[in-house]
């Protein structure tokens, strides 16, 4: 089936350091979207990218979508305590008809003070 | 977060029980999902509905069973489950489903341990 792929599955970083995370995908997506899950938690809708090459920010967050729409990044600058938890990338199929989302395996950061 | 809530948010059940999982979501959304999230797979769909109709099923065991009487509320009906069931179980709900896609909107879980 329709796969996308994550990583690194895991990152364990100094606080302050940077963190990013890639997601690919073999075939065009029509979209890509980003989760957060907290250790304890359940997944929470970060971002939508969905045109080529586009560039999202959120304060420390900087998200991109390839210019072939099969790729994606989501970077953390100077990383905090509170960033900790697994980041997922999801994956919008074209030619999809009702299926939904592809989610990656996700990546677990870690975050030590 | 009270958007999309699940019960019960822990259930213990032997392999020869009987039990249901239930959502519902208060944000008038078309879409629902049941995921199952475990050490091996994270993030594993198992059924979509959309406007009560089912749309997927992706290679689900029989002895989960999915109901979605009305848009607001899906049900997951467990029987004779197996130990490697157990399991965090995630209900989301997006606008809609297809190539169009939203965003989806978790529920807490339900923490699944079949002994």
């Amino acid at each position: 089936g329709q796969q996308v792929m994550q990583i690194p599955q895991y990152q364990h970083v100094q606080e302050g350091e940077d963190f990013t995370t890639y997601c690919n995908s073999s075939t065009t997506l029509s979209n890509i979207q980003w989760y957060k899950q907290r250790p304890g938690g359940h997944p929470v809708f970060l971002i939508q990218l969905v045109k080529s090459g586009e560039v999202k920010k959120q304060k420390r967050l900087t998200f991109q979508f390839g210019e072939a729409k099969k790729n994606s990044s989501l970077h953390i600058t100077a990383t905090q305590t509170t960033d900790v938890g697994t980041y997922f990338c999801a994956g919008g199929m074209l030619n999809s008809g009702n299926t939904p989302l592809v989610f990656g395996k996700g990546t677990r950061l870690s975050v030590i003070a | 977060e009270t958007g999309v809530t699940q019960t019960p948010r822990h259930l213990v059940m032997g392999m020869t029980n009987k039990k249901s999982l239930k959502c519902e979501q208060h944000l008038g959304h078309n879409a629902m999902y049941w995921y199952k999230q475990s050490a091996k797979k994270p993030l594993e769909l198992m059924f979509v509905y959309n406007f009560k109709e089912q749309t997927e099923n992706n290679s689900v065991p029989s002895r989960f069973s999915p109901e979605c009487p009305n848009s607001s509320h899906l049900f997951l009906h467990l029987h004779t489950l197996q130990p490697e069931d157990s399991a965090l179980y995630l209900c989301a709900s997006s606008q809609g489903a297809g190539t169009n896609t939203y965003e989806q909107y978790f529920g807490p879980g339900t923490r699944l341990t079949v002994t």
